[in-house]
């Protein structure tokens, strides 16, 4: 089945500080989701990417969906205390037929 | 609030026993799935439903099964329950079989 390689594993920065995760697929995926998960909470859905290139802010965040459609990047500027968290990447392959796959997770651990 | 309803939120039972988890989807919603998330683990893929019909079907246990009801809903039973069975169960729907997912606050169960 698909692989998705989520990297880095986790990371500790200071507060004010920008981050950059991401994602790589085995196979061309046609849709990219990003969620950020708190502890004993259900994944939030943060942005959605629907095309090669495509890039979509919600506020301090911005994601790409990568021009080869095997990867994606999530960006988060000015980070802040309550941005920590785990963050999963999650898409579904070009056919379409198969079930939505996360990768492993980015833990953030913000520094005030 | 993702407008996705798990129940319950926490479950407690003896190994060897039998449980059912419930998740109603969102208003609109015909797609539902099912993961295991273990602690500090990645969101394990069980099995998709899509208006009632079974559609994808990832490593789930064959002590596990699922079904979705005319009304959407769908029910998780877990069987024989062993101790590694202990992990949050969570439930996802999206409008499509491929596309913007979200996710109930899950069932944690704990297996003694």
């Amino acid at each position: 089945g698909q692989q998705l390689n989520q990297s880095p594993q986790s990371m500790f920065i200071q507060e004010g500080e920008d981050v950059s995760m991401n994602c790589t697929s085995s196979s061309i995926f046609n849709t990219w989701l990003w969620y950020k998960q708190d502890p004993g909470e259900g994944p939030v859905l943060l942005i959605a990417l629907y095309k090669a290139g495509e890039l979509t802010s919600n506020g301090r965040l911005t994601a790409q969906f990568g021009t080869t459609r095997k990867d994606s990047f999530l960006n988060i500027s000015a980070s802040i205390p309550s941005d920590v968290g785990i963050y999963f990447c999650a898409g579904y392959d070009l056919s379409g037929n198969t079930p939505l796959v996360f990768g492993k997770g980015t833990r953030l651990s913000v520094i005030a | 609030d993702s407008g996705v309803t798990q129940t319950p939120k926490h479950l407690i039972t003896a190994t060897g026993q039998r449980v059912t988890l419930r998740c109603s989807p969102r208003s609109g919603d015909l797609s539902v799935y099912w993961y295991q998330q273990s602690l500090d683990q990645g969101l394990q893929f069980l099995i998709q439903y899509y208006n009632g019909e079974e559609r994808a079907k990832g490593n789930i246990l064959e002590r596990f099964s699922a079904q979705q009801f005319p009304d959407l809903h769908s029910e998780l039973n877990l069987s024989s329950l062993e101790l590694g069975d202990s992990a949050l169960y969570f439930c996802a729907s999206s409008v499509e079989s491929a596309g913007e997912a979200f996710f109930g606050q899950g069932t944690r169960l704990t297996v003694v």
